[in-house]
């Protein structure tokens, strides 16, 4: 059984271009969470999705990044007109149920140069 | 929304010596206390949880305790040993309702030999 899978691992974008964050929950796993890590602290709730819904966002910018978990295929975060301050590690965790152990994934690091 | 509060956010010990990291929280309804672990450059790795019904947990060389009515929740590393060494995150939520994890803000543990 595979875990969470996130590619890339790593990404490199210039200012103004989209970020693609691509998050593979572990089998049998219909919750995604999505969290993101600045240097020297700790993991910051971004979006939590259930297949097709969005339960809470209540971490996200209101602004350029939006997220989704189609029926099929894996969980997307996008981030818009990126900026140096988007530069991080984001982080995607799933769980069998909801609220229940998290399991994460190798993460992504964003670099916006 | 939920707060967490780690200390210490560093801790230095000699190997073979016992670490105790402490979390304080303040919503009531919080019953489900799992602590992460995260070496450099890695995904956050579940080690230990609790559950409100419960005052002690141990697992080998590990061990969290629970008190409900202070609000706080520790983590006990006994026998150090250096591949201890890492980030070790307290997080919480309230199972009972569509609501995320909760990060602590994290405390670097050091063995040294």
């Amino acid at each position: 059984n595979a875990g969470v899978m996130q590619n890339p691992r790593h990404l490199v974008r210039r200012r103004g271009q989209e970020a693609r964050l691509r998050c593979s929950p572990m089998k049998g796993h219909s919750h995604v969470y999505w969290y993101r890590q600045l240097p020297e602290e700790g993991l910051k709730f971004m979006v939590y999705l259930q297949k097709e819904n969005i339960i809470d966002e209540s971490g996200m910018p209101k602004e350029r990044f939006s997220a989704e978990f189609p029926k099929e295929g894996p969980s997307i975060l996008r981030i818009q007109q990126v900026v140096r301050g988007d530069s991080a590690a984001y982080f995607c965790a799933s769980s069998r149920q909801g609220n229940e152990k998290l399991f994460f994934g190798s993460g992504t690091q964003l670099s916006v140069l | 929304g939920e707060n967490v509060e780690q200390h210490p956010s560093t801790l230095s010990v000699q190997e073979g010596d016992s670490a105790v990291i402490k979390c304080t929280y303040s919503d009531s309804a919080s019953n489900y206390f799992p602590w992460y672990k995260q070496e450099l450059g890695k995904r956050p790795q579940l080690i230990i949880d609790i559950r409100s019904n419960v005052g002690e947990k141990k697992d080998q060389r590990i061990a969290v305790t629970l008190n409900k009515t202070a609000k706080h929740f520790s983590l006990h590393i006994t026998e150090t040993q250096p591949e201890d060494s890492a980030v070790y995150f307290c997080t919480l939520i309230n199972t009972g309702t569509a609501s995320k994890l909760t990060f602590g803000t994290g405390t670097r543990l050091q063995v040294t030999l």
